[in-house]
């Protein structure tokens, strides 16, 4: 049964400062997602990593992908409140049973 | 971008009585579509995925008499849930999942509606 576990599952930090979301997940995967979602809303895609030692980045958020440790990262450079938020990863199995597992979410509170 | 609209965004009802909820996707074509539950700070649910003309297939523990879901078409999935009990008050999300080969460039990417907030009451 694929797992995703993400740590930590709760992060208060200054702005200006820098941190890292990890995200293990407990199989082979196709491929491994980020999200955003602020409260009361959908989900907000932010990354998508489809190979080992995939990097993205977007502003002052840059994912990565190590499929031999099955370990994704999300880093936060010079965190703004505005990224203030909850952080998913989630892994596909699309060539097995066709699902996205995800793990729990990490929630960012970033104090101005 | 791919666009997927959720229709209603917020209901509430009565116990007892049923509620249906509208997945779309508005420009292009899912052959396939996911259905989760979400309560209040916590991770995706996974309910069922459907699959355009077929039965969806539920995960465990999702009872697939009270939750009915249909994909009629490529654009549109229903879940109806029937004889609702307040413990079926959540946040429900659908997703989209684009059809076509990866090979082709096409992303098998999944997009996600706004989500339909139940209230049971």
């Amino acid at each position: 049964e694929l797992k995703v576990e993400q740590n930590p599952l709760f992060l208060s930090m200054q702005e200006g400062k820098n941190y890292t979301i990890y995200c293990n997940y407990s199989t082979t995967s196709d491929r491994l997602y980020w999200y955003r979602q602020d409260p009361g809303k959908s989900l907000e895609s932010l990354f998508v990593l489809l190979s080992n030692g995939a990097v993205k980045q977007e502003g002052r958020l840059m994912a990565s992908l190590d499929t031999k440790a099955r370990l994704s990262t999300l880093h936060i450079t010079a965190a703004v409140h505005d990224l203030s938020a909850t952080y998913f990863c989630a892994v596909d199995t699309l060539n097995r049973d066709d699902k996205i597992i995800f793990g729990k979410g990490t929630r960012l509170h970033i104090l101005p | 971008g791919a666009v997927v609209s959720q229709h209603p965004s917020r209901v509430i009802c009565k116990s007892g009585t049923s509620v249906k909820i509208e997945c779309r996707s508005l420009d292009f074509q899912a052959t396939t579509m996911f259905w989760y539950r979400q309560f209040p700070k916590k991770s995706l649910m996974l309910m069922a995925t459907s699959n355009e003309g077929s039965k969806a297939t539920y995960e465990q523990g999702v009872e697939k008499d009270k939750f009915l879901i249909n994909h009629a078409s490529l654009t549109l999935s229903t879940l109806t849930v029937t004889s609702a009990h307040p413990e079926d008050s959540s946040f429900y999300i659908c997703s989209a999942r684009t059809s076509g080969s990866f090979l082709m460039g096409l992303s098998y990417e999944q997009y996600f509606g706004p989500g339909t907030r139940l209230t049971v009451t």
